[in-house]
């Protein structure tokens, strides 16, 4: 079945930048999603791109999407401590429709 | 704006005991869902529903029931409460079209002793 890998953890230095990468199998991936949660609660979207882009931009966040290789990653510049959360890549693909399937997640710690 | 609740955010309750999670939206959203999340397994789904009175297995059903009487609201239902159950469960919902954008609930941590 479908599948979306992600490192556990990472470790950076306040005002460093972050990158977070994410292998996923679906090969008919319509969309590829990062959420985030911040401690005690649930998760919110931060970015989406569709598996025809290369690249989305949003401010600090960039995405980057190889679909050859079935990776995606989440680039943050300047990262600040509010960053410290838990990462989550996610598909959805057309055989899918609307159900996502989500990684592990990734827990960015931000070292002052 | 928008919102997803959850009915408690702590629950502690005995093995065996039937135990109910509910879940309110107030986006009119078409489709619903019930994860739960464990730590290095991520989000595992439970079940979903893309309308009223229809539901879905997900990934890990068993032991598990829902209920989806209203549009609104969608309840996950602990037949009989085994330790194994414990855990930290996540109602999302989501429009039936379009991005497929998710929006969470704050959880409901149950310990089951």
């Amino acid at each position: 079945g479908e599948d979306v890998e992600q490192s556990l953890f990472l470790s950076v230095r306040e005002g460093d930048s972050s990158v977070i990468n994410c292998t996923y199998t679906d090969s008919s991936s319509t969309y590829l999603y990062w959420y985030k949660q911040e401690p005690g609660a649930g998760l919110q979207l931060l970015t989406y791109i569709f598996s025809n882009m290369d690249m989305k931009q949003d401010q600090r966040l960039t995405v980057l999407l190889n679909k050859k290789d079935k990776h995606l990653s989440l680039r943050i510049a300047d990262t600040q401590t509010g960053d410290s959360a838990i990462y989550f890549c996610a598909e959805s693909g057309n055989t899918g429709g609307f159900k996502t399937i989500f990684g592990a997640g990734t827990r960015l710690f931000v070292k002052a | 704006d928008v919102k997803v609740t959850q009915s408690s955010r702590y629950l502690v309750k005995r093995t065996g005991e039937k135990v109910f999670l509910e879940c309110v939206q107030d986006m009119d959203h078409e489709n619903m869902f019930w994860y739960r999340q464990d730590p290095g397994l991520g989000l595992r789904l439970i079940y979903f529903s893309y309308d009223v009175k229809m539901k879905e297995k997900g990934d890990i059903p068993e032991g598990y029931s829902v209920s989806r009487e209203k549009k609104e609201r969608f309840s996950l239902i602990l037949e009989s409460a085994s330790t194994n159950q414990t855990s930290m469960y996540l109602c999302a919902s989501s429009q039936g079209r379009g991005v497929y954008e998710q929006y969470f609930g704050p959880g409901t941590r149950l310990t089951v002793t």
